[in-house]
């Protein structure tokens, strides 16, 4: 389930530090997004959502910020632990086209001990 | 917690054979779907389900794919004559509604043709 791609942007981190991933979302009518983590061998896994009338939403360690302007979504990841070291992808969908999710390439986030 | 479940976890078929791949959805969810991920590349949609019917499906699904749900638990996709482009990771997800909810995946089928 790993998604080992040669050109996957890297972030590495120091432990403890805060993470801040991008991602450029394409359609302007999406209105729903989900991040994932994958980690190696193992499926996408749900870490937050945010519905397209909201531009910050928080969770537990986790913060979503969705600027529709520039159709942009970060996912921010306070005090990062080598349990967070994945590969971090970024969804969007149109409730409209079938619920269909539409995934970003993916950021390797790599934790430093 | 409840999780998605796909059997088998690998499976290796030869080209031009029919390969069926399994998944167990959440029990309470309504939605269904299959993607794929070829090796290096980004997950793709490739069909979603809903009452018993196909709501949405992508390009990618064409005659040689199919998908069903055979009694109240599986899922199933079936690919009748297998290519080697087939190969390539198979992840199915549920969700409880459509609109506005999170899919949730299962840990996959990785599908190796030869």
């Amino acid at each position: 389930g790993e998604s080992v791609g040669l050109h996957l942007p890297t972030l590495s981190v120091q432990e403890g530090d805060n993470s801040i991933i991008n991602c450029a979302y394409s359609n302007s009518a999406s209105d729903y997004f989900i991040w994932y983590k994958q980690e190696s061998g193992k499926g996408p896994q749900f870490i937050i959502d945010i519905r397209s009338n909201m531009d910050k939403r928080q969770g537990q360690r986790v913060t979503v910020l969705l600027n529709k302007t520039v159709k942009h979504l970060s996912l921010q990841i306070a005090a990062t632990q080598p349990g967070d070291s994945a590969v971090y992808f970024c969804a969007e969908t149109l409730a409209a086209a079938g619920n269909k999710l539409t995934f970003g390439g993916g950021t390797r986030v790599l934790v430093k001990p | 917690e409840p999780e998605v479940t796909q059997t088998p976890s690998h499976q290796v078929t030869q080209m031009g054979q029919e390969v069926i791949l399994r998944c167990v959805p959440i029990s309470n969810h309504l939605y269904f779907y299959w993607y794929r991920q070829i090796l290096g590349q980004k997950v793709e949609f490739l069909v979603s389900f809903y009452n018993n019917e196909i709501s949405e499906k992508s390009e990618i699904f064409d005659d040689q794919f199919s998908v069903e749900r055979p009694d109240g638990s599986n899922f199933t996709l079936k690919i009748r004559s297998t290519k080697l482009e087939d190969s390539a990771m198979y992840f199915c997800a549920s969700s409880e509604w459509g609109a506005d909810q999170p899919q949730h995946f299962g840990d996959g089928t990785r599908l190796s043709i030869l």
